[in-house]
């Protein structure tokens, strides 16, 4: 079965400060497709940042970067400069091939920022 | 762009009756939508497909003649629970791809939280 896992079903981190949600997955397919979305308050699903697993070069998005290490299987959050407005639950999901099929999610990390 | 609107946002009904959850894609075709549900505090799970034109194809454990889905038109999908019971109570979020952009996106619509009295 294909999966994803998240370890850290809390983080919590001061304003201003740098933090790390950590993913790993498994899937024996080689065409895939890596996620990390945020799901405030209001459950909207909003993407933070996406990566191509042929891609070697991590993806960055602002404050937002990724650590994808594709042979351990692994696609780490960091969140730099974090704020008060990234307090929220964040999902990482993978797809297969070119999206045909849903997208697998972790069950989540509540990140809770600390003014 | 690349907006998903849901209707209702909320919706609460009654044990036995059923109740009808739209999808729309606002400023693109989406060739196929997808549905998940969200229990509280837990992650999203994948229900179904839905292929424009198409039969949708379910989820191992989704019961397809309770969770029905048609999916008409390139810009709309709808779910409909038929017979809902407290147990179908939860969050029901749907998602559609673009096909003409990224087509391993989905962009998300904003849910809607059903409650079974």
């Amino acid at each position: 079965a294909q999966t994803v896992t998240q370890s850290q079903p809390e983080m919590s981190v001061q304003e201003a400060e740098t933090v790390t949600l950590s993913c790993t997955y498994d899937t024996s397919e080689s065409d895939y497709y890596l996620f990390w979305y945020k799901q405030p308050p209001s459950r909207q699903m909003i993407l933070v940042i996406r990566q191509e697993a042929y891609k070697q070069q991590n993806a960055t998005e602002n404050r937002f970067s990724v650590n994808f290490q594709k042979a351990a299987k692994s696609f780490s959050l960091k969140i730099s400069d974090s704020q008060l407005g990234d307090a929220a639950m964040y999902f990482c999901a993978y797809i297969i091939g070119f999206g045909a099929d849903g997208l697998t999610f972790g069950k989540g990390t509540h990140l809770i920022i600390q003014p | 762009g690349a907006v998903v609107s849901q209707h209702p946002s909320r919706v609460i009904c009654k044990s036995g009756t059923s109740v009808k959850i739209e999808c729309r894609s606002l400023d693109f075709q989406a060739t196929t939508m997808f549905w998940y549900r969200q229990f509280p505090k837990q992650s999203l799970m994948l229900m179904a497909t839905s292929n424009e034109g198409s039969k949708a194809t379910y989820e191992q454990g989704v019961e397809k003649d309770k969770f029905l889905i048609n999916h008409a038109s390139l810009t709309l999908s709808t779910l409909t629970v038929t017979s809902a019971h407290p147990e179908d109570s939860s969050f029901y979020i749907c998602s559609a791809r673009d096909l003409a952009g990224r087509s391993y996106e989905q962009y998300f619509g904003p849910g809607t939280r059903l409650t079974v009295t």
